[in-house]
């Protein structure tokens, strides 16, 4: 079974700082997706990058940025010139290919406060 | 165009009542997904709906929960007998085919007493 593990329960950091979040995953697939998603206070789950297992290269969105180690399975998140707007819950989540996004396997999460 | 909606956005209920909670997915997608966010948890896969087919209930935690699909669009989950463990935040997501990205409400907070 797969597994996903955030070690972070949570983070701060300064505003305009770059912060990384840890996740570690556990699974004998050798092809699958990877995910950060976002629930603000408002609950509502955003997508905020995805990572394709088979590319080697790093995914990356704006201010987000991923570092996939596929033979350590740590995908950890950076978010750069962080913005008060990232105070968030940040989940990360595993889909094995060719599963549906209902077999997203979630982290606990990490909970990220931006100071201003 | 319009999100994701979910009613109620928040519901209290007594231990043993039945309790019915709605999704609006966003038109044109034909999967929907419930989830269930307990406190501090993250996501926990309740129930898939994909066009015509069969739903894939495999995350149904009992038979007190139910879900149903009208005319590929509105969803209704249903908890009878409410538990205090049922409460949580549950969460419907939408997309537009199997794969693509999902596309979620605003969840609904239920609090059983």
């Amino acid at each position: 079974a797969q597994t996903v593990t955030q070690s972070q329960p949570e983070m701060s950091v300064q505003e305009a700082e770059t912060v990384t979040l840890s996740c570690t995953y556990d699974t004998s697939e050798n092809n699958y997706y990877l995910f950060w998603y976002k629930q603000p206070p408002s609950r509502q789950m955003i997508l905020v990058i995805r990572q394709e297992a088979y590319k080697q290269q790093n995914a990356t969105e704006n201010r987000f940025s991923v570092n996939f180690q596929k033979a350590a399975k740590s995908f950890s998140l950076k978010i750069s010139d962080s913005q008060l707007g990232d105070t968030a819950m940040y989940f990360c989540a595993f889909m094995k290919h060719g599963g549906s996004q209902g077999n997203l396997i979630f982290g606990k999460g990490t909970k990220l406060s931006v100071k201003p | 165009g319009a999100g994701v909606s979910q009613s109620p956005s928040n519901k209290v209920t007594e231990k043993g009542k039945d309790v019915e909670l709605r999704c609006d997915p966003i038109s044109g997608h034909t999967a929907l997904y419930w989830y269930r966010q307990s406190l501090g948890q993250g996501l926990e896969f309740l129930i898939y709906f994909q066009g015509n087919s069969a739903p894939d209930k495999s995350g149904l935690p009992s038979d007190r929960f139910s879900a149903e699909r009208t005319g590929g669009s509105v969803s209704t989950l249903t908890i009878q007998r409410t538990q205090q463990e049922d409460s949580a935040v549950y969460l419907c997501a939408s997309s537009l085919a199997y794969n693509s990205p999902l596309h979620f409400g605003n969840g609904t907070r239920l609090t059983v007493t």
